[in-house]
């Protein structure tokens, strides 16, 4: 079993702020690291697959970056807007199957 | 293009019957994924498909549940004798991953939600 944590379990910001949340691993056999978006009443929306240590992927207003070494990837949001609201997943595979973290949930008010 | 399908929606069942969830991938992912989510819990993963191979079963909840794919496409999930722990979301993905690859992008479907009276 692969411990896949992730900080904080729920954010609550204002429409305009920049915040990042966290997903930490064991740093041993390190493969891959997903992080999803998934909104209320949706499919889980893949963002990014990660792969190398210092790995930084961007996409608009979203990035994320990636330790392996330490065991830790941070995902960014600049300027948070009320349809960035959903629950980000991050997810290892590990052995034929894939670990998921429980999930911060963003709340971004208008 | 299609994206990944799954049936039926939703599904209400007596504890004790069986049910068998669907799911279509995006044509060409070789990679086929079950995952679920019970009220409250993380997302937890069940079985992945390599073509029509599952490497592993060891992540399904019980003997109660089985999985199978063929012609490298569809692949249905069974659970047997139905219990109320069973009642969650059940999400399908797939993937193209052409060889046996854990780094390519999973595209999830809108899942059935499984309610077990």
């Amino acid at each position: 079993i692969l411990n896949v944590e992730q900080s904080p379990q729920s954010l609550h910001v204002q429409e305009g702020d920049s915040t990042n949340f966290t997903c930490s691993f064991p740093s041993s056999n390190f493969y891959a690291l997903h992080w999803y978006r998934w909104e209320t009443a949706k499919s889980p929306e893949a963002l990014f697959v990660m792969t190398l240590n210092g790995d930084e992927k961007k996409k608009g207003r979203i990035s994320a970056t990636l330790n392996t070494k330490e065991g830790y990837s941070y995902l960014y949001i600049k300027g948070s807007q009320p349809e960035d609201s959903a629950t980000y997943l991050c997810a290892l595979p590990s052995f034929n199957k894939f670990y998921f973290g429980s999930g911060t949930k963003l709340n971004v008010k208008p | 293009g299609a994206g990944v399908s799954q049936s039926p929606s939703n599904k209400v069942t007596e504890k004790g019957k069986d049910v068998e969830l669907r799911c279509d991938p995006i044509s060409g992912h070789t990679a086929l994924y079950w995952y679920r989510q019970s009220l409250g819990q993380g997302l937890e993963f069940l079985i992945y498909f390599q073509g029509n191979s599952a490497p592993d079963k060891s992540g399904l909840p019980s003997d109660r549940f089985s999985a199978e794919r063929t012609g490298g496409s569809v692949s249905t999930l069974t659970i047997q004798r139905t219990q109320q722990e069973d009642s969650a979301v059940y999400l399908c993905a797939s993937s193209l991953a052409q060889g046996v690859s854990f780094t390519d992008t999973q595209y999830f479907g809108p899942g059935t939600r499984l309610t077990v009276l």
